[in-house]
């Protein structure tokens, strides 16, 4: 089956890092995505990996391992903004779906 | 650059009714995909199109079908609503089917079946 699990929950504080781990287990991979959901609006694309290692954002960076099943975000340099949902997703073709999404991350930062 | 816009933004339909969803993709996007989100279930995929040919379908019943027009708009419709359908539908868009620069998301619309 497809499953994908992250953190339900993070607290921060503004100004500190964080990483956001996702794991995954897919009959095939086309690609892992990371976005950002705020309280009542649509999801906002963070990044995109397809192949292992890092991807650098500015303040985002994301990391992939295919062989281990595991992405992670690194947001830093916190900012209150920053407090929303975060949602790793993986593209499986063979699977026959789109994107399978895991059921977020909610990441609360206080001052 | 105008982003993917989905009609209506809410609506409150009737156990039993049919709804019809409209999603406008970014101008030059010919590949559409919706998605249900639910406070327990999260995001669910429903469907996806690609050049008005569905690719993929998710795990939901056929009450929910889905359809693509030549010019990328789509449609879902959910016929003999449930109060299990009460949901955000998000529909997303990108330039090819495997996302290489990323799906970007309508608002949604959020659908109320009493």
């Amino acid at each position: 089956g497809q499953n994908i699990d992250q953190p339900t929950e993070m607290t921060a504080t503004e100004g500190a890092i964080v990483q956001i781990n996702c794991t995954y287990q897919t009959s095939g991979f086309n690609g892992l995505f990371w976005y950002q959901q705020h309280a009542g609006e649509a999801p906002t694309f963070l990044s995109y990996n397809v192949l292992d290692g890092l991807e650098e954002k500015g303040r985002f960076s994301s990391f992939l391992s295919r062989s281990k099943g595991y992405s992670y975000l690194l947001l830093k340099e916190l900012q209150m903004k920053d407090s929303a949902s975060y949602l790793c997703a993986v593209r499986d073709d063979q699977a026959g779906t789109a994107l399978i999404f895991g059921k977020g991350t909610t990441l609360s930062v206080s001052s | 650059k105008a982003g993917v816009t989905q009609t209506p933004r809410y609506l409150i339909k009737t156990r039993g009714q049919q709804v019809t969803l409209s999603c406008s993709p970014i101008s030059g996007h010919r590949s559409v995909s919706w998605y249900q989100q639910t406070p327990g279930q999260g995001l669910q995929f429903l469907f996806e199109y690609f050049s008005e040919t569905q690719r993929n379908k998710g795990n939901f019943p056929g009450r929910f079908s889905g359809r693509q027009f030549s010019n990328s708009r789509s449609e879902m419709n959910v016929s003999t609503l449930e109060l299990g359908d009460s949901a955000l539908y998000l529909c997303a868009s990108s330039l090819d089917p495997e996302g290489h620069y990323g799906y970007t998301f309508g608002s949604g619309t959020r659908l109320t079946v009493v």
